[in-house]
C-alpha cells in the first residue's frame, strides 16, 4: 500500500521560505514500462478549494502553476524515496494545507491516484 | 476563481439519488478524463472516480461518473449519511500542463 507523508515546519514567517518534504513508502518513485509517475504538490487554503502547484516534467521541460512559477523549487531524491517543495517569499496568502500527491499517466490518461495526509503551514510573524 | 465550475452545494434525503456537475473547457475536460475526489472533514481528498467513470478498488458502486463534451457529472444512488462531504472534480489541462480543479461541492444529507 503506497503511503505519502508530508513533513516540515508548521509555521513560517512572512518573506521567508516554506520547505516541505514528502516521504514515500510502500512503493517506488520510479516509473516502469507501462506506468509513468509524477510526484508533486497541491495546496488548499483554509475553507477553500484545491490548487495545483506542480511540477510536471516532460520532454526536458518542467511546468508549474504560473501562479507560483517564480517562487517555487522542487526536487526529488529517489534514493531516499523523498521529494521536496520550497516556496520563497511567502505571505499570509500562502497559509494552507499542503498535500504531496502522485499523478499516474497510463495509456495517455492522467489520474491523481495517491495523496499524503496534508501538512498545515501557517505564515505569520 | 476555479477553472472548473461546480455548484457550491447540493442536498438530498437519505436513500435518494443526487448528482453533482462539473463544467470545463476544451483544454481540460474536453481533452482529458475527469477525476472525482471525496474530502471528509479534516481529511485529505480521496480518489472516488478516475477516467470519467472508473472506480478504484474499494469504492462502492453507489458512486458513478459520466462525461459528455466539456462537462462531467458525479452521481450517488442510495444516498447515505456518511456521504456527507466535499466533492471535487479535476482534470488534466493541456494548456497549463497541470491539474485544474473545480471549486468543490458540499453535499449535505438531510
Amino acid at each position: 500500500q503506497l503511503r505519502l507523508q508530508e513533513s516540515g515546519p508548521g509555521l513560517v514567517k512572512p518573506s521567508e521560505t516554506l520547505s516541505l518534504t514528502c516521504s514515500v513508502s510502500g512503493g517506488s518513485l520510479n516509473s516502469n514500462s507501462t506506468h509513468t509517475y509524477y510526484w508533486g504538490w497541491i495546496r488548499q487554503p483554509p475553507g477553500k478549494g484545491l490548487e495545483w502547484i506542480g511540477p510536471f516534467s516532460y520532454s526536458g521541460n518542467t511546468y508549474f502553476n504560473p501562479s507560483f512559477k517564480s517562487r517555487v523549487t522542487t526536487s526529488i531524491d529517489a534514493s531516499k524515496s523523498q521529494f521536496s517543495l520550497r516556496l520563497r517569499s511567502v505571505t499570509a496568502a500562502d497559509t494552507a494545507v499542503y498535500y504531496c500527491a502522485r499523478t499516474l499517466l497510463y495509456f495517455g490518461q492522467f489520474t491523481l491516484d495517491s495523496w499524503g495526509q496534508g501538512a498545515l503551514v501557517t505564515v505569520s510573524s | 476563481q476555479s477553472v472548473l465550475t461546480q455548484p457550491p452545494s447540493a442536498s438530498e434525503i437519505p436513500g435518494q439519488r443526487v448528482s453533482i456537475s462539473c463544467s470545463g473547457g476544451a483544454s481540460n475536460i474536453g481533452s482529458n478524463p475527469v477525476n472525482w475526489f471525496q474530502q471528509l472533514p479534516g481529511a485529505a481528498p480521496k480518489l472516488l472516480i478516475y477516467s470519467n467513470n472508473q472506480r478504484p478498488s474499494g469504492v462502492l458502486d453507489r458512486f458513478s461518473g459520466s462525461k459528455s463534451g466539456t462537462s462531467a457529472s458525479l452521481a450517488f444512488s442510495g444516498l447515505q449519511s456518511e456521504d456527507e462531504a466535499d466533492y471535487y472534480c479535476a482534470a488534466w489541462d493541456d494548456s497549463l500542463n497541470g491539474w485544474v480543479f473545480g471549486g468543490g461541492t458540499k453535499l449535505t444529507v438531510l
